[in-house]
C-alpha cells in the first residue's frame, strides 16, 4: 500500500536559516506523482509542486527548491533564507496507480515556524 | 477563476443535527474528491467523482456520511445525524486529467463543530 511519511513533526527556525522538510513515501508503483502542499495558519491547502517518477530533475522555484531521490524513495523540500510568512504546515503527498492517479495519500504534515 | 468554494466556513451544531457541506468546484474540473483533516488521522479521503459520477466511497466512515453530485458545478457531503467524533475540518478539491495527471486546488474548508 501506497505511504506517506513526514518524520518531522515541527521544525523551529529563525528568519533568514535554510530549512529542509524531509519526505519518504512507500509505493509498488513504477508511475507515480508526488507533491508539496502548503497549510498557512488560515488553513487553506495551497499547491506547491507535483514531480512524476520520471522526472528526477531537481527543481527550484525562488527560495524553494525541490530534491527527489528515487534511489532513497524521497522528495524533500528545502527552503532558502526562510521567512516569517514561511511559517505554515506542509504536507507531501502521492498519487499512484491504486489511487488512478487522481486521489492524494498525505504525510502527517511538518509545521515550519519561522520567528523573526 | 474563483477557486474551489465551500459554504459554510464554519459550522457549529448539536449531537443528531443533519449537516449539509457545499462545494462548487472548479469550472471545467472532471474530479471532485472530499478530504477531512484531524488531528488525529491527518488528512484523509472520504470520496471523489469523475464526471459527476462516485468512483470511490471507501473512505467514507459510515452510512451516517452520503454525498452527492448532481451536476459538474456543485456537490453536497451530508452527515446524518451527526456525531461529537465528525468534528474536523472538511475539504473539497478538484482536478483535471486532461492531457495528464494535474495537482488537485483545494477549497478554503469548512470546520465543522459538532457538540
Amino acid at each position: 500500500a501506497q505511504k506517506v511519511t513526514q518524520a518531522q513533526t515541527e521544525i523551529s527556525v529563525v528568519e533568514k536559516e535554510d530549512v529542509t522538510l524531509d519526505c519518504v513515501y512507500e509505493t509498488r508503483d513504477t508511475t507515480y506523482y508526488l507533491f508539496w502542499y502548503k497549510q498557512p495558519p488560515s488553513g487553506e491547502l495551497v499547491f506547491l509542486i507535483r514531480r512524476n517518477s520520471f522526472d528526477e530533475q531537481n527543481e527550484i522555484s525562488g527560495r524553494y527548491s525541490w530534491n527527489f531521490q528515487k534511489s532513497t524513495s524521497s522528495f524533500n523540500f528545502t527552503i532558502t533564507a526562510s521567512q516569517v510568512v514561511d511559517s505554515a504546515v506542509y504536507f507531501c503527498a502521492l498519487s499512484d496507480l491504486v489511487s488512478g492517479y487522481s486521489t492524494l495519500t498525505f504525510g502527517k504534515g511538518t509545521m515550519l515556524l519561522v520567528s523573526p | 477563476d474563483a477557486g474551489v468554494i465551500q459554504s459554510p466556513r464554519h459550522e457549529v451544531t448539536e449531537m443528531g443535527q443533519e449537516v449539509t457541506l457545499r462545494c462548487k468546484p472548479i469550472s471545467g474540473h472532471d474530479y471532485l474528491f472530499w478530504y477531512r483533516q484531524t488531528m488525529m488521522r491527518g488528512l484523509e479521503l472520504l470520496i471523489y467523482f469523475n464526471n459527476n459520477v462516485p468512483i470511490d466511497d471507501s473512505g467514507m466512515p459510515e452510512d451516517r456520511f452520503s454525498a452527492k453530485m448532481p451536476n459538474a458545478s456543485f456537490s453536497t457531503l451530508k452527515i446524518q445525524p451527526s456525531e461529537p467524533r465528525d468534528s474536523a475540518v472538511y475539504f473539497c478539491a478538484s482536478s483535471s486529467r486532461g492531457s495528464g495527471n494535474t495537482e488537485a486546488f483545494f477549497g478554503q474548508g469548512t470546520r465543522l463543530t459538532v457538540v
